[in-house]
C-alpha cells in the first residue's frame, strides 16, 4: 500500500514564525502536491513537483515555499506565517508522467497559526 | 482554480439506503477519482475511472465515468454506519493538476 506522511497531525504557530510542513511517500512516486482544505473552498493546490529539485506553482502559492531534495521528501515553507494560513494541509503523490494518475493523500496537518 | 460542480452537498439518511451523488463540469475531464474523507485525515481514493462510460465497483461502491466525460456518480448501495464522512469527485483535464468537487457531506441515522 501507497503510505504518505506528513510530520505533525497537529501544528500551534505564531504569527510571523517559520514554518516547516515534512511531507514522506514510500512509493517511489515521482509526483508530490500541496493542498490547503479550508470550510466552502474545498482542496486549493499550493504547489507541486514533477521531480527532486523541480517544483511547480498551482492555485495559491503566494505566502508558501517548497523544497524537494530528495525524490520521497517534499516540504512545504511558510516563510513567515499569518493568521490567514491556519488550515488542514494535505500532502499527496502519484507515479508516472502520464499525468492522470490517482493521488494518494496523507492524513493531514492541521495548523493554528495564532 | 476551477471547481467541479458536487451534489447533493449534504445528504442525511437512515442505514441501509442506498446512496446517490455525482459531480458535473462544462469542461471535459480524461480522468475521475473519487474520495473519501472522514473527520481529521486525509483523503482515501475509493475508485479511479479512465475511460467515457466506465463502470467500476469496489464493494458496496459503484463509480460510472460519464460518456459524455463531463459527469461521474458514486453510488452506495445498503449503507452502514461507517459510510459516513465527506465524498470528494477529482478530475484530471491535462497533466497533472486534479480538479476538486466541493464534496458532499453523508449522515447516516442507525
Amino acid at each position: 500500500d501507497v503510505k504518505v506522511t506528513q510530520s505533525s497531525r497537529y501544528l500551534v504557530k505564531r504569527t510571523g514564525e517559520k514554518v516547516f510542513l515534512e511531507c514522506v511517500q514510500d512509493m517511489d512516486h515521482e509526483n508530490m502536491f500541496w493542498y490547503r482544505q479550508d470550510p466552502g473552498l474545498g482542496l486549493r493546490l499550493i504547489y507541486f513537483s514533477y521531480d527532486v529539485k523541480m517544483k511547480e506553482k498551482g492555485d495559491i502559492p503566494e505566502g508558501y515555499s517548497v523544497s524537494r531534495e530528495k525524490k520521497e521528501r517534499f516540504s512545504l515553507i511558510l516563510e513567515s506565517a499569518s493568521t490567514n494560513q491556519t488550515s488542514m494541509y494535505l500532502c499527496a503523490s502519484s507515479s508516472g508522467t502520464s499525468g492522470s494518475n490517482e493521488q494518494f493523500f496523507g492524513p493531514g496537518t492541521r495548523l493554528t497559526v495564532l | 482554480g476551477q471547481q467541479l460542480n458536487q451534489s447533493p452537498q449534504s445528504m442525511f439518511i437512515q442505514e441501509g439506503e442506498d446512496v446517490s451523488m455525482n459531480c458535473t463540469s462544462s469542461s471535459i475531464f480524461n480522468t475521475w477519482l473519487w474520495y473519501k474523507q472522514e473527520p481529521g485525515e486525509g483523503p482515501v481514493l475509493l475508485i479511479a475511472l479512465y475511460k467515457a462510460g466506465e463502470l467500476t465497483s469496489n464493494g458496496r461502491l459503484t463509480a460510472q465515468f460519464g460518456i459524455t466525460r463531463k459527469d461521474s456518480f458514486l453510488n452506495i448501495s445498503a449503507s452502514i454506519p461507517s459510510d459516513v464522512g465527506i465524498y470528494f469527485c477529482a478530475g484530471y483535464q491535462g497533466a497533472q493538476k486534479l480538479v476538486f468537487g466541493q464534496g458532499t457531506r453523508l449522515t447516516i441515522n442507525p
